[in-house]
């Protein structure tokens, strides 16, 4: 199946601070990605869609200023947290799909953010 | 908007034995995928089984196969033949054709195969 690798696996940064998460497709064009949450023991949240060259679709409740998302080519797809603060801290997991062809969703391994 | 439902939270099997996890769903679409992942504490998703609305006949792959009822909005995932590695998470997901591997996710099983 396709890869797609997420960078940095984990990540602890000072409140107030910015961090940059980053899902990359390995071995096909990606238009479309998708960043979920995840807390412990529960199940991913869809944050957002990042589309290729215009502005990610956020869910209801997402602050599009404290997550920044950024798919400047069709295999880079970047998640910012801005002014990140300790209950930013979570599970961060990154998606992309070749298309409607098969459906099937390929996953980052994921990026474990600590706030401290 | 689509929904999905885990009612179990936790189940536990003995290695060797087999277990059935439960799904519902909620659409109002007629063309949509669902499957089932697995998240080890790696926490990793790794696709289980995938089912296409369209068909009738329940997928398998191995130890792994679904009984998808339609009409019931159900989707469950029996594992046959339960290996310790068979410990995870599992979630139910929908996907709506053309949607771009846009997924929705159930609540989430915790199971645990006991030795």
């Amino acid at each position: 199946g396709a890869v797609v690798s997420q960078h940095p696996s984990w990540v602890i940064c000072k409140s107030g601070t910015s961090v940059k998460i980053e899902c990359r497709s390995l071995d096909f064009q990606a238009t479309t990605m998708f960043w979920y949450r995840q807390f412990p023991k529960q199940s991913l949240m869809l944050m957002a869609t990042s589309n290729e060259g215009s502005k990610a679709t956020y869910e209801q409740g997402v602050e599009k200023d404290k997550f920044l998302i950024n798919h400047a080519s069709l295999t880079l797809s970047t998640l910012t947290v801005t002014s990140a603060h300790p209950e930013d801290s979570s599970f961060y997991i990154c998606s992309a799909g070749e298309g409607g062809r098969t459906g099937e969703a390929f996953f980052g391994q994921g990026t474990r953010l600590t706030v401290v | 908007a689509q929904t999905v439902t885990q009612s179990q939270p936790e189940m536990s099997v003995q290695e060797a034995e087999t277990v059935t996890l439960s799904c519902t769903y909620d659409t109002s679409e007629n063309n949509y995928y669902l499957f089932w992942y697995k998240q080890p504490p790696s926490r990793q998703m790794i696709l289980v089984i995938r089912q296409e609305a369209y068909k009738q006949q329940n997928a398998t792959e191995n130890r792994f196969s679904v009984n998808f009822q339609k009409a019931a909005k159900s989707f469950s995932l029996k594992i046959s033949d339960s290996q310790l590695g068979d410990t995870a998470m599992y979630f139910c997901a929908f996907m709506k054709y053309a949607s771009g591997s846009r997924l929705t996710f159930g609540e989430g099983t915790q199971l645990t195969v006991n030795p």
